[in-house]
């Protein structure tokens, strides 16, 4: 079983709709949460953390958390082209190690 | 800029050589991470700094890999000999470890994209 597990995807959604990125995670002490954009060819750049159970929205990004159902999701509202690219989930154990999911494909069509 | 800053941002190489990159990290971070990236993955661990010390290295990175961060500041990685295999991305990331309650986020520098001809 991966550690950190994601849809590849493409997931494509019209411009304007809400994308729903969804990630899943193998080790139940893991404390912090992140979502990574990723354009091609470009570095990984941080979007959102979330430590807590529930929802953290920052402008049109909102997180969700679920540590029981061992669960994190990305809404983007109101997707727009420029939103089009890879999101990573990425789990942070409490030590040192960050586990990288693959990555879902984001599109959204103009 | 106080971000995490990587040089070079692309090396091409001939099979055999030898290579160095170096990672400047948030100035006031005390974690720096060495990552590869392949094309539909994400970053792989390789290994990682508390200020100057070099805590873990991952298993899967060859004795052909070393990385140093001298005086607990900029970090360097070496591959040696290198091989078609390693033609990737190779990313640079910071983080301040013990900081604000819940806070571990982790920062990339651009990353260098090494091809191994």
């Amino acid at each position: 079983q991966k550690e950190v597990e994601q849809n590849s995807g493409p997931l494509s959604v019209p411009e304007g709709a809400i994308a729903s990125l969804n990630c899943t995670y193998s080790d139940r002490g893991s404390q912090s949460f992140f979502w990574y954009r990723q354009y091609s060819g470009k570095s990984p750049e941080l979007i959102m953390s979330i430590y807590s159970n529930g929802d953290k929205e920052d402008g049109r990004f909102t997180a969700q958390l679920n540590k029981a159902s061992q669960y994190v999701s990305l809404l983007i509202r109101d997707s727009q082209p420029s939103d089009s690219a890879t999101y990573l989930c990425a789990v942070y154990s409490g030590t040192y190690k960050y586990i990288f999911g693959t990555g879902t494909r984001l599109k959204v069509l103009a | 800029d106080t971000g995490v800053s990587q040089d070079p941002r692309h090396k091409i190489t001939k099979r055999g050589q030898n290579v160095t990159f170096r990672c400047d990290p948030i100035s006031e971070h005390n974690r720096l991470y060495w990552y590869r990236q392949t094309l539909g993955q994400g970053p792989e661990f390789l290994t990682y700094f508390q200020n100057e010390a070099q805590l873990e290295k991952s298993r899967l990175l060859s004795d052909r890999f070393s990385a140093e961060r001298p005086k607990g500041s900029f970090s360097t990685l070496e591959i040696q000999r290198t091989e078609q295999g390693d033609s990737a991305m190779y990313l640079c990331a910071s983080s301040l470890q013990g900081g604000l309650a819940g806070n571990n986020e982790q920062f990339f520098g651009p990353g260098t994209r090494l091809t191994v001809l």
